[in-house]
């Protein structure tokens, strides 16, 4: 089945600074790439997605990559605010018929005032 | 309009004990997911419904476990004699559809803790 490998574990930046999240899958197959957000607490929120047939796709402050020959793709957060820190998780899904979710173990972003 | 809804919040039991968890979600949403987070873990794949059906239960841990959902809406995760490793939060999600590409909307999740 698929795997979903996610770094770094934690990450700590100052407000202002860039931050990067990083995921890697083994199923080729996978189409469809969601990030969720969940703050201490609370449930997750999807915050941004992007589809195999497509590299890049932004948001505002947040953007993320996909390189389907190596099968990683990645979150990026520019111009951080204390409001960003999160616990970030990427996931993988075929997206056929149905869309079971495959997560990463999470990314705890601090941004630090 | 109102997001998912999962009860109890919180659900302390002993082992051995049987518990049930139940999710209400979005009116109109066809697919209904459970997932399990445990500390410091990512989401673990449950159960997928499809209206009443359960397509895909490949993710249930042992046959303790077991979900039905009825009328298209309301969902039951019932775990019987429970285990301390069964300790997580468990979280439920529905989207529009069953395609990937609709956007799963997760409820607050039932803390379970096994003494």
């Amino acid at each position: 089945g698929e795997n979903v490998e996610q770094h770094p574990s934690t990450l700590s930046v100052q407000e202002g600074d860039s931050a990067v999240i990083k995921c890697t899958y083994s199923d080729s197959a996978s189409n469809y790439f969601p990030w969720y957000k969940q703050e201490l607490g609370k449930r997750p929120q999807l915050i941004i997605d992007i589809r195999s047939n497509v590299g890049e796709k932004k948001d505002q402050r947040i953007a993320v990559t996909l390189n389907k020959t190596a099968k990683h793709f990645s979150l990026h957060i520019t111009e951080t605010q204390p409001e960003d820190s999160a616990v970030y998780f990427c996931a993988a899904s075929k997206g056929t018929s149905y869309g079971k979710l495959t997560f990463g173990q999470g990314t705890i972003l601090t941004v630090h005032p | 309009g109102a997001g998912v809804s999962q009860s109890p919040s919180n659900k302390v039991t002993e082992k051995g004990k049987d518990v049930e968890l139940r999710c209400d979600p979005i009116s109109g949403h066809t697919a209904l997911y459970w997932y399990r987070q445990s500390l410091g873990q990512g989401l673990e794949f449950l159960i997928y419904f499809q209206g009443n059906s359960a397509p895909d239960k490949s993710g249930l841990p042992s046959d303790r476990f077991s979900a039905e959902r009825t009328g298209g809406s309301v969902s039951t995760l019932t775990i019987q004699r429970t285990q301390q490793e069964d300790s997580a939060v468990y979280l439920c999600a529905s989207s529009l559809g069953g395609g990937a590409w609709n956007e799963q909307f997760f409820g607050p999740g039932t803390r379970l803790t096994v003494l």
